[in-house]
């Protein structure tokens, strides 16, 4: 079947920090992949996406790379910002459907 | 350019009292809807998707419904609600057969009390 596993939160970084969510994902096919952020109280807002193997994603200093061989579409950045705390979820696309992990949490502190 | 709307933003109902979250999408045709919901700190669960009028998946076995009566209309239901129902709902589009990222709404906070 389909389904998406990342890391735990909350996830508290100073600013300026590097930051890493691991994602990992099950599924058939050739799935495309998602990082979609959530801030309090909104829907999901597209970050960024990876359509095939070896694609790399990329908006907002944000960066995730589609890695077949390992399953995985970590998301990273290498300086976070206050404005940057926000729930992200990682996604696969497959078959009509949108399968999501269950978020993490970033704090991110001044 | 394409939009979706979800209301009401916030709704607050007794157990056993229906419900009715609407959603419409703008400025495309032929959209797949889906309804997730969102239990506090945990992820999304998908509910329900649709990819044309009148056809509709359940993915979970539960007390609420879905219907989609025109192309870009898309309702969730339930004729009696649980206290279990509370959530924050979800509404969201893609363009069928196409490798697109999915379109959300603001969000439904229902509160069953």
């Amino acid at each position: 079947g389909n389904s998406v596993t990342q890391m735990e939160g909350p996830v508290t970084l100073s600013e300026e920090a590097f930051l890493t969510i691991n994602c990992t994902y099950t599924a058939t096919g050739y799935p495309s992949l998602f990082w979609y952020v959530q801030y309090p109280g909104e829907g999901l807002q597209l970050l960024l996406k990876a359509t095939k193997a070896d694609d790399k994603g990329s908006n907002k200093g944000f960066e995730a790379t589609y890695r077949k061989e390992t399953t995985s579409f970590h998301l990273e950045k290498g300086s976070v910002q206050v404005s940057d705390s926000a729930v992200y979820f990682c996604a696969l696309y497959n078959f009509n459907k949108f399968y999501f992990g269950s978020g993490t949490k970033l704090n991110v502190k001044p | 350019s394409q939009t979706i709307h979800q209301w009401p933003a916030t709704l607050v109902q007794p157990v056993g009292s229906p419900l009715s979250l609407e959603c419409t999408v703008e400025g495309t045709s032929n959209p797949n809807l889906y309804w997730y919901r969102q239990a506090a700190g945990r992820g999304l669960q998908l509910l329900f998707y649709s990819v044309g009028i009148g056809q509709i998946s359940s993915e979970v076995p539960q007390n609420l419904s879905a219907s989609r009566p025109q192309d870009r209309q898309f309702i969730l239901s339930s004729k009696k609600l649980l206290l279990s129902d509370s959530g924050f709902y979800l509404c969201a589009w893609i363009r069928p057969r196409e490798n697109t990222e999915a379109f959300f709404g603001q969000g439904t906070r229902l509160t069953v009390v």
